[in-house]
C-alpha cells in the first residue's frame, strides 16, 4: 500500500539549471497539491491539480514554475532558471476527493532542493 | 489575506511535563487538521476536528476545536522523546480544498 512518493529525494541544482521534481499520489487519489517549506517554516500553498486539470495555481510564482499532472504518469512541479531562493523542501500532497468537505491530505517524503 | 498563527514558536520540555500549541485563525474554518514533522522528515497526518467544541483524545494527546472554530489546541500529557518534533496546525475555510498551514511548534523534549 504505497503512499505518495516523490523524487528525487534530494536535488542540487547550480542557478540557471531547470529542476524537475516528481509526484506520483496515492492509489486511487486524483487530487494534487504542492508546498513549498523554506528552512523553519511552515508548508505555503503553491499549486492543487486533477489529472489534466490545474485548478488553483494562486500560490505559485507566475514566472519560472510551472506544474502539471498528466493523463498517464506523474505530477511534475518544474523551475525554470533556479536561484538561490528557490532552496526548499517541496511536498506533495494527494487526496481522493480534493474539494469535497474533510477530505485529508496525505504528504509524501519531500524533494529537498539545494541551488547553489 | 486568510492567516492561521501557531504558538509558541519552540518549546523546550523536561521529559514527562506537558505541552501545548495552540493556533488561531483570522476567519472561522470548516475545519482544522493536525501534522507532525520528525526533523528532516514530512508531514504526517494526525488527526481532523470538524465540529464546533469538539475534542479529540489519541493516547497522551488531546485535540481541541475552539467553540467559534476559529482556533483550536493539541496538549500532550507527560511528554517522551519521541514526541520531538514540529506540530502543524492547518485550517480549511468553507468549501476550500486549501489548507492554511500554521507555521508550527517545534518541540523538544530533554531526556
Amino acid at each position: 500500500n504505497a503512499g505518495v512518493m516523490q523524487n528525487p529525494r534530494h536535488l542540487v541544482r547550480r542557478r540557471g539549471q531547470e529542476a524537475r521534481l516528481r509526484c506520483s499520489p496515492m492509489k486511487g487519489h486524483s487530487h494534487v497539491y504542492w508546498y513549498r517549506q523554506l528552512p523553519e517554516e511552515g508548508l505555503k500553498f503553491m499549486v492543487y491539480l486533477q489529472k489534466e486539470n490545474i485548478i488553483d495555481e494562486s500560490g505559485m510564482p507566475k514566472e519560472r514554475f510551472s506544474a502539471e499532472f498528466p493523463k498517464e504518469g506523474p505530477s511534475i512541479l518544474r523551475i525554470q532558471q533556479v536561484v538561490r531562493g528557490d532552496s526548499a523542501a517541496y511536498f506533495c500532497a494527494s487526496s481522493a476527493r480534493g474539494q469535497a468537505g474533510g477530505d485529508t491530505q496525505y504528504f509524501g517524503p519531500g524533494t529537498r532542493l539545494t541551488v547553489l | 489575506g486568510q492567516q492561521v498563527m501557531q504558538i509558541p514558536q519552540y518549546q523546550h520540555v523536561q521529559e514527562g511535563e506537558d505541552f501545548t500549541t495552540y493556533c488561531n485563525s483570522s476567519t472561522t474554518l470548516s475545519n482544522i487538521q493536525w501534522y507532525k514533522q520528525r526533523p528532516g522528515g514530512h508531514p504526517v497526518f494526525l488527526i481532523q476536528l470538524v465540529k464546533s467544541g469538539e475534542v479529540k483524545k489519541q493516547k497522551r494527546l488531546t485535540f481541541q476545536f475552539g467553540e467559534a472554530k476559529k482556533n483550536s489546541s493539541l496538549h500532550i500529557t507527560a511528554t517522551q522523546t519521541t514526541d520531538v518534533g514540529t506540530y502543524f496546525c492547518a485550517g480549511r475555510m468553507d468549501s476550500s480544498y486549501k489548507l492554511i498551514f500554521g507555521s508550527g511548534t517545534r518541540l523538544l523534549v530533554r531526556p
